[in-house]
C-alpha cells in the first residue's frame, strides 16, 4: 500500500517558471524523501528532510515539511526542460524503516 | 560496484513460467528493497531486507512471490507460475543504513504473455 500521495498528478509549465509539487502522507514518519524518475529509468534521490526539520534547500530545490498537516512540498525554481520527469515522495514509518512511495507528479517543462 | 545492478533488464515469460530477478546492491549497503512499478504508477513496496534478514514482506502480492538475500549481499526475487498481472518493472534499491537515501537500479521489466 502507498503511504504518500502527490498532488497534482500532472503539471505542465514553461521553462523558467517555478514548479510546486505537494505530498501528503498518513502516519507519523522519521523522514521524508523526494525522488526523480526519468522515463524508463530508475529513481534518483533528490533530497531528504527529517521529521524535526521544517525546510531544506539543495540548489534549485526547496523542500518544506509540515508534520502537523502530514504534508510536504517540493519547489523547483527556474525550471529547465531537463527537469521534465516524474517526482515521487517517499516516507518511512516511525516504527518501521520501510520506504513507501506515492503515485508521483509528472512534470513537463516546455522549452 | 559503482551502482545497483539488476538483471535481466528485460524478461518475457509465458504465463505459468517461473522467473528469477537478480539484484546486486552497492557493496556494503545494509538495507535492500524490492518494489513493483506498473506503467504510470509509483513504486509499490514488496519487501525489505536488513543484511540477510527479511524484516518485512508484507507487500508481496501472493505466495507466488519469494525473495531472498542469503549472504546479505545479492538478492533474488522469484515469481512462480507467472500471471499477466505480474507484468511490471521490478525495482531494487539499497541504502548504506536504515533511514538514508535509496540508490536504485535501472529495474527489470517483466512482460508475461
Amino acid at each position: 500500500s502507498q503511504q504518500g500521495e502527490e498532488d497534482p498528478q500532472a503539471l505542465s509549465i514553461q521553462e523558467g517558471e517555478n514548479a510546486t509539487m505537494n505530498c501528503s502522507y498518513k502516519t507519523s514518519i522519521n523522514n521524508l524523501q523526494w525522488y526523480r524518475q526519468n522515463s524508463g529509468r530508475g529513481l534518483v534521490h533528490l533530497i531528504l528532510i527529517r521529521s524535526n526539520e521544517r525546510e531544506k534547500h539543495s540548489g534549485r530545490l526547496r523542500v518544506t515539511l509540515d508534520t502537523s498537516k502530514k504534508s510536504s512540498s517540493l519547489l523547483i525554481t527556474a525550471s529547465r526542460a531537463a527537469d521534465t520527469a516524474s517526482y515521487f515522495c517517499a516516507t518511512d514509518l516511525w516504527n518501521n524503516n520501510d520506504m513507501r512511495f506515492g503515485a508521483g507528479t509528472r512534470l513537463t517543462v516546455k522549452p | 560496484g559503482a551502482g545497483v545492478s539488476q538483471s535481466p533488464r528485460y524478461k518475457v515469460a509465458k504465463r505459468g513460467q517461473d522467473v528469477a530477478l537478480r539484484c546486486d546492491p552497492i557493496s556494503g549497503h545494509v538495507s535492500l528493497f524490492w518494489y513493483q512499478q506498473a506503467l504510470g504508477q509509483g513504486p509499490e513496496f514488496l519487501t525489505y531486507f536488513q543484511n540477510e534478514a527479511q524484516l518485512d514482506k508484507s507487500g508481496l502480492p501472493s505466495d507466488r512471490f519469494f525473495a531472498e538475500r542469503p549472504e546479505g549481499s545479492v538478492s533474488t526475487l522469484k515469481i512462480q507460475r507467472t500471471q499477466q498481472e505480474d507484468s511490471a518493472v521490478y525495482l531494487c534499491a539499497s541504502s548504506l543504513l536504515e533511514g538514508l537515501e535509496l540508490f536504485f537500479g535501472e529495474g527489470s521489466r517483466l512482460t508475461v504473455l
